[in-house]
């Protein structure tokens, strides 16, 4: 099993919203990302989580807050977005962060600011 | 500066068809892995390749990394209209690295 989930599959949210975005996964994978892909560019490297502890923060602008419950669960809680935040947000996990381990993608949310 | 250089950017063909995507770079990498991705789904991973010189049979796809973990190539043979979509390569610098991204080949195969 290789699966990642992510719900909602869409999401429309104005700029004074709350909202967040779930991942999850059961392969027993200790490295969790986000990542943003706007349209016809290559997925963009938010945060990384290891061991459930925020290893990486590529400075994302503080109204995207990860949040690392436990060892199958990520969040990215939304406030305060900008229309220009309208992207697809995929979430992706590794065995590690460390060693040439692959990452596997989730389907993404198309998120859809207005 | 791009550190992995893709190309073609947009290749559209007939089924049927051969062809070759690139995956190039100036610098040394421990892993490189090759993705398809379909309009508004996530990446699917295809392969991974860690060692100098390695080539790796995907059934009609042919994936090859350099001898000297600079660069790759991905090699379809008789396309069929289900290869579409964007093929993006990644790769890792160093055994800490963060995963780099290409910037894709968008593949269509015609009927």
């Amino acid at each position: 099993d290789t699966e990642v989930t992510q719900t909602p599959k869409h999401l429309v949210m104005g700029m004074t919203n709350k909202k967040s975005l779930k991942c999850e996964q059961h392969m027993g994978h200790r490295a969790m990302y986000w990542y943003k892909q706007k349209a016809k560019k290559p997925p963009e490297l938010m945060f990384v989580y290891s061991y459930e502890k925020l290893s990486i923060n590529e400075s994302v602008p503080s109204r995207f807050s990860p949040e690392c419950p436990n060892s199958s669960l990520l969040n990215l809680h939304l406030h305060a977005l900008q229309p220009e935040d309208s992207a697809l947000y995929l979430c992706a996990s590794s065995l590690r962060l460390a060693g040439a381990h692959e990452q596997y993608f989730g389907p993404g949310t198309r998120l859809t600011v207005t | 500066t791009q550190l992995l250089e893709q190309s073609p950017q947009f290749l559209s063909i007939q089924e049927g068809e051969n062809l070759t995507v690139y995956c190039n770079s100036s610098s040394v990498f421990s892993s490189l892995q090759w993705y398809r991705q379909e309009p508004g789904e996530g990446p699917v991973l295809l392969v991974t390749v860690v060692t100098g010189g390695e080539v790796k049979k995907l059934k009609r796809l042919t994936f090859q990394f350099g001898d000297a973990r600079k660069d790759s190539s991905l090699h379809i043979t008789a396309a069929q209209t289900g290869d579409t979509g964007l093929y993006l390569c990644a790769a890792r610098r160093g055994s800490q690295g963060n995963l780099i991204f290409g910037k894709g080949t968008k593949l269509s195969v015609k009927p």
